[in-house]
């Protein structure tokens, strides 16, 4: 099983301000297939990213991602109030498709 | 339009078993590379991935879980069953479904269904 690990566990940072998520895997995901959610309370979660880089249908191009193998990044180029939420990281390259824990990302 | 809509009770009793039906729109689960999966929260928790099922009827479980989960599906009714046997208040979380795409992860989920376990 590939057990994923995000930090930091909280962000707290500024409108503007620019955000780095880290994903790091217990071992090489397959095929790059590292996707990244958006999940606000209350509500179920949102593609952001797939195979690692690519954005999902309709998200801005401020969400990036990049990495390979093991240790892979989520990057918010400049936060809108409405990113401040909690992000996943998830490989779905083997099963079982797990998911890290998670990184909330809060207003300063 | 792709949607998901997870149905089934809100409260089961420990011991009891747990029937989840997630009822899909948009797309067909006989669509090579295609599969609906199941994911579950506890309040205030991570996501958890429980279970998935492929276009061609290959079903993955989470090993930790495996035991008590069993995934079917109906193509006719473009439906997928989650079952959940000897549930335990440690099992109360809002379960998800979501489609799987072929290289996409999960693109298109349910609102999600809170089960309570309780007696």
């Amino acid at each position: 099983e590939i057990v994923l690990t995000q930090s930091p566990g909280t962000l707290s940072l500024s409108p503007g301000e620019r955000a780095t998520l880290s994903c790091r895997a217990s071992q090489s995901v397959s095929s790059s297939y590292l996707a990244w959610y958006q999940q606000k309370p209350g509500q179920a979660p949102r593609l952001l990213i797939y195979g690692a880089s690519s954005r999902a249908t309709g998200i801005p191009d401020r969400f990036s991602g990049s990495g390979s193998g093991t240790d892979f990044t989520l990057t918010i180029s400049r936060l809108e109030p409405e990113d401040f939420a909690v992000y996943y990281c998830q490989q779905y390259g083997s099963s079982p498709q797990t998911f890290g824990p998670g990184t909330k990302v809060d207003i300063k | 339009q792709i949607t998901l809509k997870e149905s089934g009770p809100t409260l089961v009793k420990p011991t009891q078993t747990l029937t989840l039906t997630c009822t899909f729109s948009g797309f067909s689960l006989s669509t090579s590379g295609v599969g609906v999966g199941w994911i579950r929260q506890p309040p205030g928790k991570a996501l958890e991935w429980l279970a998935l099922i492929y276009w061609d009827d290959d079903k993955r479980y989470s090993p930790s879980l495996k035991s008590r989960l069993t995934i079917t599906k109906d193509t006719s009714k473009n439906q997928v069953v989650l079952t959940m046997t000897n549930m335990d208040p440690v099992d109360t979380a809002t379960y998800y479904c979501g489609r799987r795409g072929y290289s996409y992860g999960y693109d298109y989920w349910g609102q999600g269904t809170l089960v309570t376990v309780s007696s």
